[in-house]
């Protein structure tokens, strides 16, 4: 069956430095990769889609990655700051979405 | 802006008791989601809906059904609550994929239900 797995359950850094997180999936070819970021008690919020021919893609102080070969995506956040805090969520699919079960980032001040 | 609303942020019920979560998003998307979340499990399909009257499966539709009468409203509904439907639901919408354009999820604050 299709899984996702994000690589860590919660992830810890200094402000300023650049926080990575890892999205693998497995049986699966997916058109896209998406990326939501989630706030305690909220609902996840849409950051970033990647297309499979797209090797790369920013938006301002985030870039995401995708390799279909590896089926691997890495989500990268730079001069990361306390307000990046919050779980963020791979998502792969066309209409119908499978989520990751999320990394929780903590960045320390 | 888009804008999603569940009906209720937080709702207590008694098992078996029948619940009703609703869901309306202003954007005319033809394509409407429900989801529940739970620690460790992540985000799970319920059920999707492309189109009024129109419904598909999602991973783990038993003990749920929903209605689509309007296309701007999706309901969920829980016919005899049990303990273990306690979770947070979320509802998304969003346009269908067409061209270029691929379809991000739009979600609701998520409504918090505990089965008692």
């Amino acid at each position: 069956s299709q899984k996702i797995e994000q690589n860590s359950e919660a992830l810890n850094i200094q402000e300023g430095k650049t926080a990575t997180l890892t999205c693998n999936y497995t049986n699966y070819s997916p058109a896209y990769l998406q990326w939501y970021r989630q706030d305690p008690g909220r609902g996840p919020v849409f950051l970033l889609l990647i297309r499979e021919n797209e090797k790369e893609k920013r938006k301002e102080r985030l870039k995401v990655t995708f390799d279909t070969t590896l089926k691997q995506s890495l989500f990268h956040i730079t001069a990361s700051q306390p307000a990046d805090s919050a779980t963020y969520l791979c998502a792969l699919g066309t209409y119908k979405y499978i989520f990751g079960t999320g990394t929780r980032l903590k960045v320390l001040a | 802006d888009v804008k999603v609303t569940q009906s209720s942020r937080y709702l207590v019920k008694r098992t078996g008791e029948k619940v009703f979560l609703e869901c309306v998003q202003d954007m005319d998307h033809e394509n409407m989601f429900w989801y529940r979340q739970d620690p460790g499990l992540g985000l799970r399909l319920i059920y999707f809906s492309y189109d009024v009257k129109m419904k598909e499966k999602g991973d783990i539709p038993e003990g749920y059904s929903v209605s689509r009468e309007k296309k701007e409203r999706f309901s969920l509904i829980l016919e005899s609550a049990s303990t273990n439907q306690t979770s947070m639901y979320l509802c998304a919408s969003s346009r269908r994929p067409t061209g270029d354009f691929t379809g991000e999820l739009f979600f609701g604050e998520g409504s918090r239900l505990t089965v008692l």
